[in-house]
């Protein structure tokens, strides 16, 4: 069974320029997650979306940062316009239910000059 | 807000020695998981405890959920270098069994 999958790995940007993530989650997982981690420290979370509505976004900058997850499967993020502080891993990660176990994908790194 | 503390942050020990890293909060989880995250790598479920006073092994790790479900533990016994990474741990709202609430993560090193 493929894990979940994510585009791009790296991603280097200037400021001010947009950029978006894609993730691919688990076949027949309905509940799609995207975090934001820095350096050594834990996840936070962006968007939870269980099918395709999004039940958590309370910690969503929605000024610059844009989630969409059509059809209930894949799901795109979107940063516009980046800003030097953005710079950090963005992981997705899906689950069969809320609560249950979560299986991340590698991530993206993204790096604002 | 909930929190969900973690301790150490930072641990660096030599092989065969044994840790305990803490996870603490004043809230009541349903449930409490156990990630470990190597570089470059999103996070991996090592262990899901679910009753108070639970204690779970795998090999080399204990797993204890305190009795009141507000806290728990992650003992490592004679640490090898591959137990090296970021172990994170998360607790699924007791309210809200829907939302997990995350850790800052501990950052192990383990020296040959």
């Amino acid at each position: 069974e493929a894990g979940v999958v994510q585009s791009p790995r790296y991603k280097i940007i200037e400021k001010k320029q947009p950029v978006a993530f894609w993730c691919n989650p688990i076949s027949g997982h309905n509940t799609l997650y995207w975090y934001l981690q820095n350096l050594g420290q834990g996840p936070e979370l962006l968007i939870r979306y269980e099918n395709e509505e999004a039940v958590d976004d309370s910690q969503l900058p929605k000024d610059r940062f844009s989630a969409e997850r059509l059809k209930g499967v894949d799901s795109t993020l979107k940063i516009q316009p980046a800003e030097l502080g953005d710079s950090a891993v963005y992981l997705c990660a899906s689950s069969s239910d809320a609560g249950a176990e979560q299986y991340f994908g590698p991530g993206t790194r993204l790096t604002v000059t | 807000t909930q929190l969900l503390e973690q301790s150490p942050q930072f641990l660096s020990i030599q092989e065969g020695e044994n840790l305990t890293v803490y996870c603490n909060s004043s809230s009541v989880f349903s449930s409490l998981q156990w990630y470990r995250q190597e570089p470059g790598e999103g996070p991996v479920l090592l262990v899901t405890v679910v009753t108070g006073g639970e204690v779970k092994k795998l090999k080399r790790l204990t797993f204890q959920f305190g009795d009141a479900r507000k806290d728990s533990s992650l003992h490592i016994t004679a640490a090898q270098p591959g137990d090296t990474g970021l172990y994170l741990c998360a607790g699924a709202d007791a309210g809200n069994n829907r939302k997990l609430i995350w850790g800052l993560g501990t950052s192990l090193a383990v020296n040959p």
